[in-house]
């Protein structure tokens, strides 16, 4: 079974609109971290949040926000007003206490249209 | 400050051959963990290693093998190539170990074995 599930494989959007990325993880820990990275075309891939197993708290920054709902195993990933910067494949991603070990999503293709 | 450093970008090998990938960590960071990238399987963990000791490794056959120096910097070698073992090879350095604080990933590199 899938630790990280990112079922959307590709989304393309026009520019300005709204688009959310799902994310639903499986794990048995109690202590466990949840992460975003983005990957542009050039390859290096961007970290861009972190949240920890005890703050449900939803974040946002700037035109980026995230919902994490531990009662549905779910992290996603909202972009406001998209831009065609923000085209890129982005990776949701697990980190977990027991095993100690780190997984990727097979990550959603973005592609922004002007 | 500098950011992880991959050398080389780009290889060409034949099947058969060894290779030698190195790594540059963040300045500071003791935590080196190496991924490889492919369409068909995704960012797979191949191992981490903290204060020049291995700390976790993935499911890959022997051939793959890695070292992390006392300066933090790491090596990745493949040895017997196979056809299968081209990809992007990314490296990521963190502060902590399994990248519970985030990873910073070098651009990758890409090999190719022919």
């Amino acid at each position: 079974a899938q630790k990280v599930t990112q079922a959307q494989t590709e989304i393309s959007v026009v520019e300005k609109e709204d688009v959310t990325l799902d994310c639903v993880y499986e794990t048995r820990d109690t202590t466990y971290y949840l992460f975003w990275y983005k990957q542009p075309p050039s390859g290096e891939l961007v970290f861009l949040i972190r949240r920890n197993s005890f703050d449900e708290q939803n974040e946002i920054s700037g035109r980026y926000s995230w919902n994490f709902q531990k009662s549905t195993s779910s992290f996603n990933f909202t972009i406001t007003a998209s831009q065609v910067v923000d085209s890129a494949v982005y990776f949701c991603a697990l980190s977990e206490n027991t095993g100690n070990q780190f997984y990727f999503g097979t990550g959603t293709s973005l592609t922004v249209i002007p | 400050k500098a950011g992880v450093t991959q050398t080389p970008r780009y290889l060409i090998k034949t099947r058969g051959q060894q290779v030698t990938l190195s790594c540059s960590p963040i300045s500071g960071h003791r935590s080196v963990s190496w991924y490889q990238q492919t369409p068909g399987q995704g960012l797979q963990f191949l191992f981490e290693y903290f204060s020049e000791t291995q700390r976790n490794k993935g499911n890959f056959p022997g051939r793959f093998s890695g070292r992390q120096f006392s300066n933090s910097r790491s090596e990745m070698n493949v040895s017997t190539l196979e056809l299968g073992d081209s990809a992007l090879y990314l490296c990521a350095s963190s502060l902590e170990v399994f990248g519970v604080g985030g990873y910073t990933f070098g651009s990758g590199t890409r090999l190719t074995v022919v």
